[in-house]
Formats: structure tokens, C-alpha cells, sequence
């Protein structure tokens, strides 16, 4: 059975910093992409981040180009996404995906930014 | 920057068959994918590649795609259908994209 969980959320100021973390497991981590998914507090789904499976490639929503970056660690079946420069706009609840087609999600993690 | 757009919502009777169109230009090269959202819930994908079901989701779920537009269908939809549904695609550079959702009432 695939799992995702997500952890690393929290609260923090505007222009902080959080690392997120997605623990995968039920499938060969190292074989497929993974992407990151956001969702403000009652508003729709926004992709923000895909990485390869072997960290080749790396894409990234307009939104946080710049401040966030993924990446993974294939030894440990985990995923990653620092996020620097937090602005209240990137209060959601964050979840990893499995595949650059999303087949399976984690229940998330939320951010809230706001000092 | 890339756009896809559905209906904001979509009202069907139990029984009835609801459809959820998904507009995009790159539609035709790209594949659509489906996703089903309930309340305070992870998105579940119900439709992959176009017209692909996931196993484990229920055979009155299917889409189809034909030239810029994706559509959803749920053929006798149900109570427990009710819930957000988001079409996905991505651009030539292996962005991601949502359209903004439909919200799915059966009642």
C-alpha cells in the first residue's frame, strides 16, 4: 500500500524559513518523479514543484520559483521542500504526491505564515 | 502562463449523470487528469491519461477528450460523489496546472 506523510509544518513569521519532508513508503521511491501540492484555506489546488526520480530535473511553479526548492533522498525514501522567504500567501496545507500525475497524496501538512 | 477552466459548479440529482468540462489549449497533446476532493479530505485521482480509471474507482466515473476539452462524467451519481473535482495537465516545460475546480452537489 503507498504512503505518503508529510510533516514539517508549523507556524512562522513572514520571511521565514521551513523545510517540509514527505516519508514514502509501499513503492520503489527511487523509480518515480514526486510532486508538491498546495491548498490555501478554502481555495483551490496549486502544483508548485515536480522533481525527477533521480533529481536530474527540477520544475517549479511561477509562485515560489526562487524561494523554494526540492529535492529528495532516494537512500532514505524522502522528500523534501525548503521554503524560504514565507510570505502570508503561502499559508496551505502542503501535500506530496506520488508521480508527476499526482496518483497518490499524503494528508498534508499545514503552514501558516503570520507573525 | 498556462490556463485550464471548469464550470465553478455543477448541480445533478441522485441518479442523474453529471459532467465537468475542462477547457485548455494544449489539451489535444497533453493528458487530463481527474482528481475528486470531499470535505476536509486529500484529493483522490479517479481519471488518468484521458480516460484511464484508477483501480478501485467506481466504473460510473469516466472522462473522454476531444480537441481543447476534457469532460468528467459520473453516470448516476450519488450522494457520496458530492465533493470538489479538479481537473490537472501540465505545459510543454513540465509545469503542473489545476483549473480552479467544480463543486459537485447531488441532491
Amino acid at each position: 500500500e503507498v504512503q505518503l506523510e508529510e510533516s514539517g509544518g508549523g507556524l512562522v513569521q513572514p520571511g521565514g524559513s521551513l523545510r517540509l519532508s514527505c516519508a514514502a513508503s509501499g513503492f520503489t521511491f527511487g523509480n518515480y518523479a514526486m510532486s508538491w501540492v498546495r491548498q490555501a484555506p478554502g481555495k483551490g489546488l496549486e502544483w508548485l514543484s515536480g522533481i525527477t526520480s533521480s533529481s536530474s530535473n527540477t520544475y517549479y511553479a511561477d509562485s515560489v520559483k526562487g524561494r523554494f526548492i526540492m529535492s529528495r533522498d532516494n537512500s532514505k525514501n524522502t522528500l523534501h521542500l525548503q521554503m524560504d522567504s514565507l510570505r502570508a500567501e503561502d499559508t496551505a496545507i502542503y501535500y506530496c504526491a506520488l508521480g508527476g500525475y499526482l496518483a497518490y497524496w499524503g494528508q498534508g501538512t499545514l503552514v501558516t505564515v503570520s507573525s | 502562463s498556462y490556463e485550464l477552466t471548469q464550470p465553478p459548479s455543477v448541480s445533478v440529482s441522485p441518479g442523474q449523470t453529471a459532467r465537468i468540462t475542462c477547457s485548455g489549449d494544449a489539451l489535444p497533446k497533453k493528458f487530463a487528469y481527474w482528481y475528486q476532493q470531499k470535505s476536509g479530505q486529500a484529493p483522490v485521482m479517479v481519471i488518468y491519461e484521458d480516460n484511464k480509471r484508477p483501480s478501485g474507482i467506481p466504473e460510473r466515473f469516466s472522462a473522454s477528450t476531444s480537441g481543447t476539452m476534457a469532460t468528467l462524467t459520473i453516470s448516476g451519481a450519488q450522494v457520496e460523489d458530492e465533493g470538489d473535482y479538479y481537473c490537472y495537465s501540465t505545459d510543454d516545460s513540465g509545469v503542473g496546472v489545476f483549473a480552479r475546480g467544480t463543486k459537485v452537489t447531488v441532491l
